[in-house]
């Protein structure tokens, strides 16, 4: 298997702070890692997808200058909530991908839940 | 519009019962289909990735199927356990990404 970590794993912060979520994967290189959100009981939604030395890459509806990504290295990538407000509430899951033979399979880190006041 | 669709909500089965969950797409022509258990407040864990040229795939107490042409994947979980309880995606795989359905909730009873 290939393990991915997130930290914090739960936040609360006040509406206009900003909030940095890490995600770490620990035995692999990832070239690639993606940041989702995800309310509850609906399905995993993607934000963007995030390349180790280049700009990330966003889903159509998803601000880039509030939700900031910096992929520094192969096993690491940050997501930043710019000034948080309680709509940005929600569970953020990273994933990392890990080459296999010629499969590329995302293994997914235990998740952030964010609550903003 | 694309669109992928888990059967149900939830299923509820008794131990030793073998659960089928379905995850039936539209307007995707995935390379590939995944299937994921999560856990309350957990991310997603990585169970089974199936081809598009697979039928059928299997791993321990876990069998896939993948039919392309009726745009549909079967998971089938045999001799289930209360520990099988979870809810599970079926994702697909276009590119590099990945589209999840909704995920059905599993429960077993002892």
């Amino acid at each position: 298997g290939a393990v991915v970590s997130q930290h914090p794993s739960r936040v609360i912060c006040k509406s206009g702070t900003s909030v940095k979520i890490e995600c770490r994967s620990l035995d692999f290189q990832a070239t690639t890692m993606f940041w989702y959100r995800q309310f509850p009981k609906k399905s995993l939604m993607l934000m963007a997808t995030s390349n180790e030395g280049s700009k990330a890459t966003y889903e159509q509806g998803v601000e880039k200058d509030k939700f900031l990504i910096n992929h520094a290295s192969l096993t690491l990538s940050t997501l930043t909530v710019t000034s948080a407000h309680p709509e940005d509430s929600s569970f953020y899951i990273c994933s990392a991908t890990k080459l296999s033979g010629s499969t590329e399979t995302q293994y997914f880190g235990p998740g952030t839940r964010l609550l903003v006041l | 519009s694309q669109k992928i669709e888990q059967n149900s909500e939830a299923l509820n089965i008794q131990e030793g019962k073998t659960a089928t969950l379905t995850c039936n797409y539209t307007n995707y022509s995935p390379a590939y289909l995944q299937w994921y258990r999560q856990d309350p407040g957990r991310g997603p864990v990585f169970l089974l990735l199936i081809r598009e040229n697979e039928k059928e795939k299997r791993k321990e107490r876990l069998k896939v199927t993948f039919d392309t042409t009726l745009k549909q994947s079967l998971f089938h979980i045999t001799a289930s356990q209360p520990a099988d309880s979870a809810t599970y995606l079926c994702a697909l795989g276009e590119d590099y990404k990945l589209s999840f359905g909704a995920g059905t909730t599993v429960t077993v009873r002892a």
